[in-house]
């Protein structure tokens, strides 16, 4: 079945640092990839898609993009904030009769001032 | 243009006892999914709906029903609340032919 995985967390980092947090998945054909980011005691905000190989997402100074050849797709930001401190999950769909969200377990992020 | 909205926002049960749960929909989309959200997990589909009928499930049992209305909000019935039913419940609606979902700010259930 599919399936994404992401790496493991907490990720603490200070102010202005780079930013990657990795992502893998397993699907079968050709599925749309996303980021999405929940803050404290809200809900998910769609942060990045991108819907086939090579194509780049981007949004807010973060960017990922689709690697068909390793089934990835890496989030990353060149200059984390302060602000930036949430939890990130990587997901992908397929429509096969329903568009069924598939997330990782999700990289809790820090970043301290 | 309004964005999803859920209700209630939080909501402690006794195990044993039943649930609804509220989301309505995005100006302008017709398609409505219910995710489960343990802590520290990632959100879990728990099924779909489009044009008032189920679309598609995951590995949830019949206990957890749904409702799609006409003017595509919708609902999450749970029966025989069980402690392990204590998530964040997620509503996420879209357009049928879309693959952008956009997510409400929950439902916590806490079941005690």
């Amino acid at each position: 079945g599919n399936s994404v995985t992401q790496m493991e967390g907490p990720v603490t980092l200070s102010e202005e640092a780079f930013l990657t947090i990795n992502c893998t998945y397993t699907a079968t054909g050709y599925p749309s990839l996303f980021w999405y980011v929940q803050y404290p005691g809200e809900g998910l905000q769609l942060l990045l898609k991108a819907t086939k190989a090579d194509d780049k997402g981007s949004n807010k100074g973060f960017e990922a993009t689709y690697r068909k050849e390793t089934t990835s797709f890496h989030l990353e930001k060149g200059s984390v904030q302060v602000s930036d401190s949430a939890v990130y999950f990587c997901a992908l769909v397929k429509v096969q009769g329903a568009q069924k969200l598939v997330f990782g377990q999700g990289t809790r992020l820090t970043i301290n001032p | 243009e309004t964005g999803v909205t859920q209700s209630p926002t939080h909501l402690i049960k006794t195990r044993g006892q039943q649930v609804t749960l509220r989301c309505s929909s995005q100006s302008g989309h017709n398609t409505v999914s219910w995710y489960q959200q343990a802590l520290g997990q990632g959100p879990q589909f728990i099924f779909q709906y489009y044009r008032e009928e189920e679309n598609g499930r995951g590995n949830f049992p019949p206990r957890f029903s749904g409702l799609q209305f006409p003017n595509y909000s919708s609902e999450l019935n749970v029966n025989a609340l069980e402690l392990d039913d204590s998530a964040l419940y997620l509503c996420a609606s879209s357009t049928y032919f879309g693959n952008e979902q956009y997510f409400g700010p929950g439902t916590r259930l806490t079941v005690t």
